[in-house]
C-alpha cells in the first residue's frame, strides 16, 4: 500500500556493517512493526512500538536496535550485520492496535537484505 | 514445534477451480484468527479476520472458516484466477502472549491457465 513504504528496496552488505532499513507511514497509526520473513518460517516479530518514543522487544530482538522519535518513522538497525541476518524485513503498521483488537496490519513491501 | 501449521506448501490449480488451504493451530486461547494473501515480492495484505465465536467470514471469492473445539481453519477460493497465485498465510493472535500474532509458513499457491 502507498500509506506505508520501506527502504532500500533490496540491501547487499558485509559482516560486521551496520545497516539502517527505513519505514515510512502516512496514516499516523500509533503502532509500528518490525517483522523479518524467512524461507519456510512465519513471520517473526523483532520489534515494535506504541507510540513515539515507545518500543519494546519482540520475538526476535537480538542484533537489532529501533528508534522512533517520530510517529510516522521507524528505521531499524543491524549494528553489526551478520550473515544469519540475512532476510526479507517487512515493516507494519495499525491503528489502534492488531495485538489486542482486530484491527488489521498493513504491510510495507519489504526489504530484501543480503549479508555476505 | 510451530504454533501454527499450514497445509498443504504449495499448491497448483488450474484456473477457475476452487481448493481449500488449512490452518492447524495450539495456540490457546487466542483472539482471532487471520489470513493474509501475500503476492511474490510484497508485503502480507488482510483477507479475512475472525473472532474465537466466528464460523466463518467471506471477502468476494474467499471465504475463512473456523472450528475453534478442534483448532483449524480453512481457507476456501472460488472459482480461482490466475491473480489468487501467491502465498495464503494464516496467523492466529495469543491471548497468553499478550495477542501476540503467531504466523504460519504460509502456503504457496500457482493458478495455472
Amino acid at each position: 500500500d502507498a500509506g506505508i513504504t520501506q527502504s532500500p528496496r533490496y540491501k547487499i552488505t558485509e559482516t560486521g556493517r551496520q545497516v539502517t532499513l527505513m519505514c515510512h507511514q502516512t496514516w499516523s497509526h500509533s503502532y509500528m512493526f518490525w517483522y523479518r520473513q524467512d524461507l519456510g518460517h512465519g513471520l517473526r516479530l523483532i520489534y515494535y512500538s506504541a507510540a513515539a518514543d515507545i518500543t519494546d522487544k519482540g520475538e526476535v530482538p537480538d542484533g537489532y536496535v529501533v528508534s522512533r522519535s517520530k510517529t510516522e518513522n521507524f528505521p531499524l538497525t543491524l549494528e553489526s550485520a551478520t550473515r544469519s541476518q540475512t532476510s526479507v524485513y517487512f515493516c507494519a503498521s495499525s491503528e489502534p492496535t492488531s495485538l489486542r483488537s482486530n484491527e488489521k496490519l498493513f504491510f510495507g513491501s519489504g526489504t530484501q537484505l543480503s549479508v555476505l | 514445534k510451530n504454533q501454527v501449521e499450514q497445509s498443504p506448501q504449495s499448491l497448483i490449480i488450474l484456473e477457475g477451480k476452487n481448493c481449500t488451504l488449512q490452518c492447524n493451530y495450539t495456540v490457546s486461547p487466542f483472539s482471532n484468527l487471520r489470513w493474509y494473501k501475500q503476492d511474490t515480492g510484497r508485503g502480507p495484505v488482510s483477507l479475512t479476520i475472525m473472532t474465537f465465536s466466528e464460523n466463518t467470514k467471506s471477502n468476494g471469492r474467499y471465504t475463512a472458516t473456523l472450528d475453534a473445539d478442534t483448532k483449524q481453519s480453512s481457507l476456501h477460493i472460488t472459482a480461482s484466477q490466475l491473480s489468487d497465485s501467491a502465498s495464503y498465510i494464516c496467523v492466529v493472535s495469543a491471548e497468553e502472549y499478550g495477542n501476540k500474532l503467531v504466523f504460519g509458513a504460509g502456503t504457496i499457491l500457482r493458478v495455472k491457465s
